[in-house]
């Protein structure tokens, strides 16, 4: 079945590293994705990872996939006020169409 | 360069009315996707176009609703008589195909076109 879950709410200090967590029902996806939404705003692409990868490093972001346990994460490093919005994984299944997790609202307490 | 542009931004009508949204791809990109995202939810997926063909829809796009992109460009999502049920924000986006042509090229979105219903 197609199900991606994430928690609702992360609270973090400003400084201080985020990790947000997802996990997805289907092992056909392909890639895995992760979106960023500011209020009234649509989604911004942040990184992706190619299923048979185990970790990607972008900058401040990394990403961990752990397919065995279809498990993703994304940790930001060094967390700043405007690293606050709602954070969504994605996953891709070949079909043209991405699976979205209900989302993680981050807020960063300065 | 310009990203993937929606319009209008919002649109607030009443409870039977039709309305039309229009979205602009980044001008590269022959793939287009129209989602619908409720408020707390992730994106759902309603359509999709590889240049002016339609080869997706989901069971979510009821009969009430149509999209076209006729010349493989732009593309209009048209909601006939609405229903309060069909306030959500309005997201599209595109994408590049890859070599393979599988749709591993990450989707771009637009700011989306939020619906409100009286």
């Amino acid at each position: 079945g197609e199900d991606v879950e994430q928690s609702l709410f992360l609270s973090v200090r400003e400084g201080d590293s985020s990790v947000i967590n997802c996990t997805y029902t289907d092992s056909s996806s392909t890639y895995l994705y992760w979106y960023k939404q500011e209020p009234g705003a649509g989604l911004q692409l942040l990184t992706y990872i190619f299923s048979n990868m185990d970790m990607k490093q972008d900058q401040r972001l990394t990403v961990l996939l752990n397919k065995k346990d279809k498990h993703l994460s994304l940790r930001i490093a060094d967390t700043q006020t405007g690293d606050s919005a709602i954070y969504f994984c994605a996953e891709d299944m070949g079909t043209y169409k991405y699976i979205f997790g209900t989302g993680t609202r981050l807020k960063v307490l300065a | 360069d310009t990203g993937v542009s929606q319009d209008p931004r919002h649109k607030i009508t009443k409870r039977g009315q039709n309305v039309t949204f229009r979205c602009d791809p980044i001008s590269e990109h022959n793939r287009l996707y129209w989602y619908r995202q409720t408020l707390g939810q992730g994106p759902e997926f309603l359509t999709y176009f590889q240049n002016e063909a339609q080869l997706e829809k989901s069971r979510l796009l009821s009969d009430r609703f149509s999209a076209e992109r006729p010349k493989g460009s732009f593309s209009t999502l048209e909601i006939q008589r609405t229903e309060q049920g069909d306030s959500a924000m309005y997201l599209c986006a595109s994408s590049l195909p890859d070599r393979l042509g599988r749709s591993n090229q990450p989707q771009h979105f637009g700011d989306g076109t939020r619906l409100s219903i009286l």
